[in-house]
């Protein structure tokens, strides 16, 4: 089964505080995403990657920034975190499908954030 | 926005019940995907129909997709209380890598 491994489930962070949210998978996956998830919301697409040291930007990627070093670990990273970043933030992968567009995604068990 | 739409926002049923949730969107679509999320968990994938399809089963599960109507549903067959969760349709939208969620659909199966 493939997994998918956010470093924290939980995680109190301050205003202006430079935060790391780390996230790896154990299946050779060339795609990995970063969500967030709101209530009312839904899921939001913050950056994704689909090679090393490639990167993408999705919907909301305003204050936050992304760093793919390995093909197993991606991280997303609050470079002075807010208030409004308190959120629960999920981490996916999957294969990279050009032809069908028919790779399911695998997400870890996400990282709640709170920034006070 | 590009994000999917699903109604209801949540749903209440007793066990053996059938639970039916359903999904709009406003782009063209190559598949379109079904996930289930227990709360406070990531997000499971449970199926895919690709746009070519109409209908597709998975054991309690039959999924339906109407393209010309940008809209799909999901039908639980006799629900369990396990079946308590959010559901999620997704759908690539722009580049191949980059999937949309729709807002959920959470359901609640009592005892």
């Amino acid at each position: 089964d493939v997994k998918v491994t956010q470093s924290s489930r939980y995680l109190v962070k301050r205003t202006g505080e430079k935060v790391f949210l780390e996230c790896v998978q154990d299946m050779d996956h060339e795609n990995m995403f970063w969500y967030r998830q709101d209530p009312g919301l839904g899921l939001r697409l913050i950056y994704f990657s689909y090679d090393v040291k490639m990167k993408e930007k999705g919907d909301i990627p305003e204050g936050y920034s992304v760093s793919r070093e390995k093909k197993e670990r991606f991280s997303l990273i609050l470079e002075s975190a807010s208030t409004n970043q308190t959120s629960m933030y999920l981490c996916a992968s999957s294969f990279l499908d050009w032809s069908s567009y028919n790779s399911p995604l695998h997400f870890g068990n996400g990282t709640r954030l709170t920034v006070t | 926005s590009q994000q999917g739409e699903e109604d209801p926002q949540a749903l209440s049923i007793q066990e053996g019940e059938n639970a039916t949730m359903n999904c709009s969107y406003k782009t063209s679509i190559n598949n379109l995907q079904w996930y289930r999320q227990n709360s406070g968990r990531g997000l499971v994938h449970l199926i895919l129909i690709r746009s070519n399809e109409r209908e597709k089963h998975s054991g309690r599960l039959r999924v339906t997709l109407d393209t010309s109507k940008k809209s799909s549903s999901l039908l639980i067959t006799a629900s369990r209380a396990a079946d308590t969760a959010s559901y999620f349709c997704a759908f690539f939208t722009g580049t191949a890598s980059k999937l949309t969620f729709g807002t959920g659909t959470r359901l609640q199966v009592t005892l």
